[in-house]
């Protein structure tokens, strides 16, 4: 059973560009969430989603940042316009849903030159 | 508002010893506790995790202690080894939904 899948593992974009994010879910897993580790600091949640459906996003900043998970297909962070202040580490996790542990992909790394 | 903490930014142990790694929570409504280990460039390994109805839970050489009156809890590992330098997380979680982290200890066990 493959763990969670990130992709790309390495990005970096310049100013004002777009930067997409990809997660697949580990098997039989329906819930997805999004935390970023800015550089010295811990994990911040950002959204939590359901297939074709936004649970939570108040970690979301509220403009250029959004997620999707379709039906089919991975779950996407898309943040638009990036900055420099972007730069961090994004972790997608997923868990069968309930009281169940997050099990997390190895990250995306995002540099905004 | 930094609801879940863990103080000690770093904590260093003989191999062999036990290693004793502390959080402390503000959110009552916390009501699922997880411990979380991180190397470098990876993603966080999950280790162990507790109910809030219960006070102990253990495997193998790592267990987790709640202190729900002091809205406390600890990870011990026992005996340490080398392989267990890393990051450590402590984290809480309401109602099967976010994660909130706290912002780790780095554990360094020396041969």
């Amino acid at each position: 059973n493959a763990g969670v899948m990130q992709n790309p593992r390495h990005l970096v974009r310049r100013r004002g560009q777009e930067a997409r994010l990809r997660c697949s879910p580990m098997k039989g897993h329906s819930h997805v969430y999004w935390y970023r580790q800015l550089p010295e600091e811990g994990l911040k949640f950002m959204v939590y989603l359901q297939k074709e459906n936004i649970i939570d996003e108040s970690g979301m900043p509220k403009e250029r940042f959004s997620a999707e998970f379709p039906k089919e297909g991975p779950s996407i962070l898309r943040i638009q316009q990036v900055v420099r202040g972007d730069s961090a580490a994004y972790f997608c996790a997923s868990s069968p849903g309930g009281y169940n542990e997050q099990f997390f992909g190895p990250g995306t790394r995002l540099t905004v030159l | 508002d930094q609801q879940v903490k863990q103080n000690s930014p770093s904590l260093s142990v003989q191999e062999g010893r036990i290693s004793i790694l502390n959080c402390d929570y503000t959110n009552s409504m916390f009501d699922y506790f997880l411990w979380y280990k991180k190397y470098p460039a990876e993603g966080p390994t999950f280790l162990i995790s507790i109910s809030s109805i219960k006070d102990k839970n253990e495997d193998g050489r790592f267990t987790v202690f709640l202190n729900k009156s002091a809205k406390h809890l600890s990870l011990h590992i026992v005996p340490s080894q080398p392989g267990d330098s890393a990051v450590y997380f402590c984290a809480a979680e309401t109602s099967g939904s976010r994660l909130t982290f706290g912002e780790g200890t780095q554990l360094t066990v020396n041969p």
